[in-house]
């Protein structure tokens, strides 16, 4: 079955370091979202992104964040000066037709911001 | 707003039993709904969804109730399995392009 591939699995940095997170979603999907869930707490949207742009963002997803999808296969997130509050397991989605249908998630991203 | 370090809502159930999540959506206006699953260290996996124009739908062994005149969502698991153990998301698509989740709820099974 297809799936969200995310990588790296684990990524440590230096507070005020810049990081990329990469997704590769499914590939006839054309919509991909970016979660961050806390430990121990709920599921939190950042971002959706269609059409090369973003169609929605939380207010989470402030100057410091971007998304970009370079290629036709690789959707990523990218924190410019990362903060020990960033730290938080980050989740792609992708769908077929937004979020009226459901979205696939991949096995996330753990980020520790020392 | 949520504090920092928010305990789950616990469920323990007896294996072989059925088991009820419950939760409360916050937007009137959300049309679509979708239950996920969460393993330790894992993303959210589909379980059912459900849209606004209907009261139940069934799945295997999971069913999900709408009741929208108190905003309210359940799971129903027929039968619990230990690999059932994991914690239960609520989400709702608030118009626009966004799936916002609900609190979760971690399902304990017991022997």
């Amino acid at each position: 079955e297809p799936e969200v591939t995310q990588t790296p699995s684990h990524q440590v940095t230096q507070m005020g370091q810049e990081v990329i997170l990469r997704c590769v979603p499914i590939s006839n999907h054309l919509y991909f979202y970016w979660y961050r869930q806390i430990l121990g707490q709920k599921v939190e949207f950042l971002v959706s992104f269609y059409n090369n742009e973003i169609s929605e963002k939380s207010e989470i997803f402030d100057d410091q964040f971007s998304v970009e999808r370079p290629d036709g296969s690789n959707f990523t997130l990218k924190i410019r000066s990362t903060k020990l509050e960033d730290s938080a397991m980050y989740f792609c989605a992708s769908s077929i037709q937004g979020s009226s249908e459901k979205l696939f998630f991949g096995s996330g991203t753990q980020l520790s911001v020392l | 707003g949520e504090s920092v370090g928010l305990h789950l809502p616990t469920l323990s159930v007896q294996e072989g039993d059925n088991s009820i999540i419950n939760c409360a959506y916050s937007n009137s206006a959300s049309d679509y709904f979708i239950w996920y699953k969460q393993e330790s260290g894992k993303g959210p996996q589909f379980i059912i969804d459900i849209r606004s124009n209907m009261d139940k739908r069934q799945g295997q062994r999971v069913t999900v109730l709408l009741n929208k005149t108190v905003k309210h969502l359940s799971l129903q698991i027929a039968a619990t399995q230990p690999g059932d153990s994991a914690v239960y998301f609520c989400a709702e698509n608030i118009r626009d392009d966004k799936i916002i989740f609900g609190k979760g709820t971690r399902l304990h099974i017991l022997p």
